[in-house]
């Protein structure tokens, strides 16, 4: 199975703030890397796939990057609606898919 | 698009519970689906894989032997049968779409698209 890992687990910033969170594959996954956003009480929601293609109708400060096993998500200027949980995925292999451990984005 | 998940509840260690995903605004027998589950407080796990028509099935090894994923093309409708039922099953169960396909140069993967809101499973005594 592929492994997945976040970094870091919690990150406090302030509106305005660039942000990156990191997500790192235990080999190598091509492009097959989505980003999703999850806040509390609703189901995660679809940011970034095929590791820089921005979902429909995703702000343009959300931004992604990476190749290989290292993959990061940035947001370009915090808005207070950015905080949340963020998650990455791997669905390079077909089975499992598998998710990174989340990063909670909170407020400094 | 709009995925609505049924069925979760309250049941005993041992149990058995039938999950639902009623699908509406495509054409669910075009789609791959999946079930992914987040325990109380936890990160997502995704559980189960089946395909457009039904044939191509996948478990992750933590529900193998014990759930199964099937579905109803006629009734846009996604099932996921659980048996022996574990206190660590406990979670919220999502249903989500992926636009996974075959072409000519083969398969292409897609990430989960569209989810339902979930329904929580409890397992308990």
């Amino acid at each position: 199975d592929i492994q997945m890992t976040q970094s870091p687990s919690t990150l406090s910033a302030s509106v305005g703030d660039r942000v990156t969170i990191t997500c790192r594959a235990s080999q190598a996954i091509s492009w097959w890397l989505a980003w999703y956003q999850q806040k509390p009480g609703q189901a995660p929601k679809l940011l970034i796939y095929k590791v820089s293609t921005l979902e429909s109708g995703v702000p343009s400060r959300f931004s992604g990057s990476g190749s290989g096993t290292e993959f990061t998500l940035t947001i370009s200027s915090l808005q207070p609606d950015d905080f949340a949980t963020y998650y990455c995925q791997q669905y390079e292999s077909y089975s499992p898919w598998t998710f990174g451990q989340g990063t909670k984005v909170e407020i400094k | 698009v709009q995925l609505v998940e049924s069925g979760g509840g309250l049941v005993q260690p041992g149990g058995s519970l039938r999950l639902s995903c009623a699908a509406s605004g495509f054409t669910f027998s075009d789609y791959e689906m999946n079930w992914v589950r987040q325990a109380p407080g936890k990160g997502l796990e995704w559980i189960s894989y089946i395909s457009s028509g039904g044939s191509t099935i996948f478990y992750s090894d933590s529900v193998k032997g014990r759930f199964a994923i099937f579905r109803d093309n006629a009734k846009n409708s996604l099932y996921l049968q659980m048996d022996s039922l574990r206190a660590e099953d406990t979670a919220i169960y999502y249903c989500a779409r992926d636009e996974g396909h075959y072409d000519n140069s083969g398969y292409w993967p897609a990430p989960f698209d569209y989810w339902g809101q979930g329904t929580l499973v409890t397992v308990s005594s």
